[in-house]
């Protein structure tokens, strides 16, 4: 059975680098691999996405071999203000098409 | 500013009575879908959109219908809630390109609770 597994929670200092890995075993292979920062009460905001090696951008990077059967998050030098849940998001694919399936979220939390 | 809106932010109902959550984008974006959000399970999809009178089910779409007339709006229709449909609800938006679905823009929320 199909599914996207993340740890449940991590722990962290300031100024260090956090890294968060999504197991995706049976992805579709059309389409991105996708994370997500989230606030308590908030819409879940858009982190960093793929398709397959390393994507960077100003605020993470963002590790995808090449079975595409995990990716990783890399935050570098976290603060305070990455004390977030952290989603991936894929498609998988099921009898009826691809279905887009979220992670089931791993709490950051950053201390000073 | 480009963003997707949601109506109302709050509610609280009954079992039974008919309502609808709007949602709206200016982005011009062929994507939008909605997700609920409940403790310890997560966001689950429950409708998706590819395009104007093109919609499909997500993981969860028992109890709710959608609609999508005009490309910019999205509306959750549950016909006769209950207390089951208690959640915290998102709608999404996003840009295909060549069938690949790009970067989601999630709304605010709408947190419902039905009595």
């Amino acid at each position: 059975l199909a599914k996207t597994t993340q740890p449940i929670s991590m722990d962290s200092y300031e100024g260090q680098e956090v890294n968060i890995t999504c197991s995706h075993n049976n992805i579709a292979t059309n389409d991105y691999i996708t994370w997500y920062q989230q606030f308590p009460s908030q819409g879940p905001r858009f982190i960093i996405q793929g398709y397959k090696t390393k994507v960077t951008n100003e605020v993470a990077s963002l590790f995808i071999p090449a079975d595409r059967k995990s990716s990783t998050l890399s935050l570098p030098r976290v603060s305070l203000s990455d004390t977030a849940v952290y989603y991936c998001l894929v498609a998988l694919p099921t009898g009826g098409g691809n279905k887009l399936t979220f992670g089931t979220g791993t709490q950051l939390k950053v201390e000073l | 500013e480009a963003q997707v809106t949601q109506n109302p932010r709050y509610l609280i109902t009954v079992t039974g009575k008919k309502l609808t959550v709007t949602c709206s984008q200016n982005m011009n974006h062929e994507y939008m879908s909605w997700y609920r959000q409940d403790p310890g399970l997560g966001l689950r999809q429950i409708y998706y959109s590819m395009n104007v009178e093109v919609t499909d089910k997500g993981d969860v779409p028992e109890g709710y219908k959608v609609s999508r007339k005009e490309k910019r709006n999205f509306p959750l229709i549950l016909e006769s809630p209950s207390p089951n449909q208690t959640s915290l609800y998102f709608c999404a938006s996003s840009r295909l390109d060549s069938g690949l679905r790009e970067t989601q823009y999630f709304g605010p929320g709408t947190r419902l609770l039905v009595l």
